[in-house]
């Protein structure tokens, strides 16, 4: 059964520094891997899929990037913003049985 | 309207009540999930649709029962529910390809249910 695990569980940083949120999954046979943040007692915003196909993927201040052999995926935010204070959630897909989340990344970035 | 519609978005109901959640997708999207999102937990998936036909049931107590009328509309109806059953619920779709590519999820932004 594949398992997602997030590291740090929590983080608080200073504005305006550089941080790398952590993401493993057991079961290197993926698909695909998604990165989502979740505001308090929202939905889910998808921020970047990256395909088993594919090393990376960016987005203004973020850059996703997938070793599917290690299973190892890592989000990267430049020059964090009070505004990125969110959970960060990974989710990898193996096929028909639908997304596997991790517990996620609580982020807080201190004005 | 566009993305993923979810009502109500906070629900309180008695152990004996029966509700519906209900969840509609403006993406022309093909597969439709419900998932479960308790304190401390990860994500659970409960049940998944693709082309209206369930290919998923995640071991759901029967106490919650979805139904799929068509590819755009997704319901979960609930009864004689436990306390334990307070969560948020999330409605999701995305657009599959051959069961083995898909181009994201969208997610809606959840009932906040209450058993009481």
């Amino acid at each position: 059964k594949q398992e997602v695990t997030q590291i740090p569980a929590a983080l608080s940083v200073p504005e305006g520094e550089n941080l790398v949120l952590n993401c493993s999954f057991t079961d290197s046979a993926i698909y695909n891997l998604q990165w989502f943040r979740q505001d308090p007692g929202k939905g889910l915003t998808s921020l970047l899929l990256i395909q088993s196909s594919q090393r990376e993927q960016t987005s203004g201040r973020l850059n996703a990037s997938l070793d599917k052999s290690s299973g190892r995926s890592t989000l990267y935010i430049a020059a964090s913003q009070p505004g990125d204070s969110a959970t960060y959630l990974c989710a990898v897909w193996g096929g028909a049985d639908g997304l596997t989340f991790g517990k996620g990344t609580h982020l807080i970035i201190q004005p | 309207e566009t993305g993923v519609t979810q009502t109500p978005r906070h629900l309180v109901m008695g152990m004996t009540n029966k509700k519906s959640l209900k969840c509609e997708q403006h993406l022309g999207h093909n597969a439709m999930y419900w998932y479960k999102q308790s304190a401390k937990k990860p994500l659970e998936l409960m049940f998944v649709y693709n082309f209206k036909e369930q290919t998923e049931n995640n071991s759901v107590p029967s106490r919650f029962s979805p139904e799929c009328p068509n590819s755009s509309h997704l319901f979960l109806h609930l009864h004689t529910l436990q306390p334990e059953d307070s969560a948020l619920y999330l409605c999701a779709s995305s657009q599959e390809r051959e069961g083995r590519y898909h181009y994201g999820y969208t997610f809606g932004s959840g009932t906040r249910l209450t058993v009481v």
